[in-house]
């Protein structure tokens, strides 16, 4: 596709069940990136990818929160016993590193969850 | 991981310039300087890069310091649609990007 697509785009779910969120990223982009955003704040790390390895997970707040990619192209996101504080805006991005080495980011829309 | 300073908020008036500053004083000196913005309800959106010069897109210029600790985001003639919260985050190269607090900009019609 032309940009970076993310579902489901809203999920209400109860506190403790499990929850998976996707992203398709840009074709040909080897990197992928997950943030999360509360209200108000600005987007928060949680791990990027090159290819189908992890190359930086600092950003997991817990081990309730994994992230695979097996293909090196589709990752999923997924929250384990999900709590009232895992609700957030997840925000998925691929990127592109230009030849002079910078790195630019193309974001989707984000996927809403809400746990009550 | 370096980091970036920004006012929490900027108001200006449409159709006229309107110039964001970042102070990033321990920046390195193979660190790009990105700047990005958030539409209401929309991921954040590339805006521009630089690493020592001045550049200039269809979107906006960026005015770098010759020390590189400060950079400045300059939109020439604001519409509506420019109202958002802009980041100016530094980027060591194929590395994960934070993001800080940014500045919220406001465009009165």
């Amino acid at each position: 596709g032309a940009g970076v697509s993310q579902t489901p785009s809203n999920k209400v779910t109860e506190k403790g069940k499990y929850v998976e969120l996707r992203c398709d990223p840009i074709s040909g982009h080897t990197a992928l990136y997950w943030y999360r955003q509360s209200l108000g704040q600005g987007p928060e790390f949680l791990i990027y990818f090159q290819g189908t390895g992890a190359a930086d997970d600092s950003g997991l707040p817990n081990d309730r929160f994994f992230a695979v990619r097996p293909e090196g192209s589709v990752s999923t996101l997924k929250i384990q016993r999900t709590e009232r504080g895992d609700s957030a805006v997840y925000l998925c991005a691929s990127s592109l590193v230009l030849h002079s080495g910078a790195n630019v980011l193309t974001f989707g829309a984000g996927s809403r969850l809400t746990v009550l | 991981d370096a980091k970036t300073t920004q006012p929490n908020s900027m108001e200006s008036n449409e159709e006229e310039p309107v110039h964001l500053p970042c102070n990033h004083s321990t920046i390195s000196g193979t660190d790009y300087i990105h700047w990005y913005r958030q539409l209401p309800s929309q991921g954040p959106e590339y805006v521009i890069h630089g690493l020592t010069s001045n550049v200039n897109n269809r979107m906006a210029s960026l005015a770098i310091a010759e020390d590189r600790k400060s950079s400045t985001l300059i939109l020439h003639r604001a519409t509506l649609r420019d109202a958002a919260v802009y980041y100016c985050i530094l980027d060591p190269g194929a590395q994960k990007l934070v993001f800080g607090q940014g500045t919220r900009l406001t465009i009165n019609p």
